[in-house]
């Protein structure tokens, strides 16, 4: 089955500085990845989301990009701001077709003001 | 709008008590259900997932069991629980067909005692 990897497990940045998460994927049949975002104590929140298709992804301060070569796939925060402080998660398809998603571990990150 | 309702929001069961957590979604049709389990440090872990009424698919073999009675309700139950049971809870949702944004209820935080 598919396999996420994710890093770093936490980050702390300064506010207006940019954060950068990391995840690696095993099942190259995978062609959907999504990102969530969990505050405290909340839901997890889809943030943005990218398909194999596509190799860069932007949403204002916020985007992912994929490297399906390497099975890789990153977001990138700019402009950090407290409110960004949250615990971040990556996710990919089980494959090509699939109703599943697995999970990184998340990354829970700390935006200093 | 689609919705999505889980409960109870929080739950204290003793060692070998039953358990039923339910979830609902409104406002869609047929869609995918899935329930997670969050454990600190350890990402979120699909548990169950449901394409259709009676159609149920476990990824982790446990003590759990998870049943779709109609369209749009989905049932986590256990007979007994362990304490390794504890934790936080998400049912989730999606539109029908395969990789497509999984929508999160606000969890249920279980702690077996």
């Amino acid at each position: 089955g598919e396999n996420v990897e994710q890093h770093p497990s936490t980050l702390s940045v300064q506010e207006g500085d940019s954060a950068v998460i990391k995840c690696t994927y095993s099942d190259s049949a995978s062609n959907y990845f999504p990102w969530y975002k969990q505050e405290l104590g909340k839901r997890p929140q889809l943030i943005i989301d990218i398909r194999s298709n596509v190799g860069e992804k932007k949403d204002q301060q916020i985007a992912v990009t994929l490297n399906k070569t390497a099975k890789h796939f990153s977001l990138h925060i700019t402009e950090t701001q407290p409110e960004d402080s949250a615990v971040y998660f990556c996710a990919a398809s089980s494959g090509a077709g699939s109703y599943q998603l697995t999970f990184g571990k998340g990354t829970k990150l700390s935006v200093i003001p | 709008s689609q919705t999505i309702h889980q409960w109870p929001a929080t739950l204290v069961q003793p060692v070998g008590s039953p358990l039923s957590l339910e979830c609902t979604v409104e406002g869609t049709s047929n869609p995918n259900l899935y329930w997670y389990r969050q454990a600190a440090g350890r990402g979120l872990q699909l548990l169950f997932y449901s394409v259709g009424i009676g159609q149920i698919s476990s990824e982790v073999p446990q003590n759990l069991s998870a049943s779709r009675p109609q369209d749009r309700q989905f049932i986590l139950s256990s007979k007994k629980l362990l304490l390794s049971d504890s934790g936080f809870y998400l049912c989730a949702w999606s539109g029908p067909g395969p990789n497509t944004e999984a929508f999160f209820g606000q969890g249920t935080r279980l702690t077996v005692v």
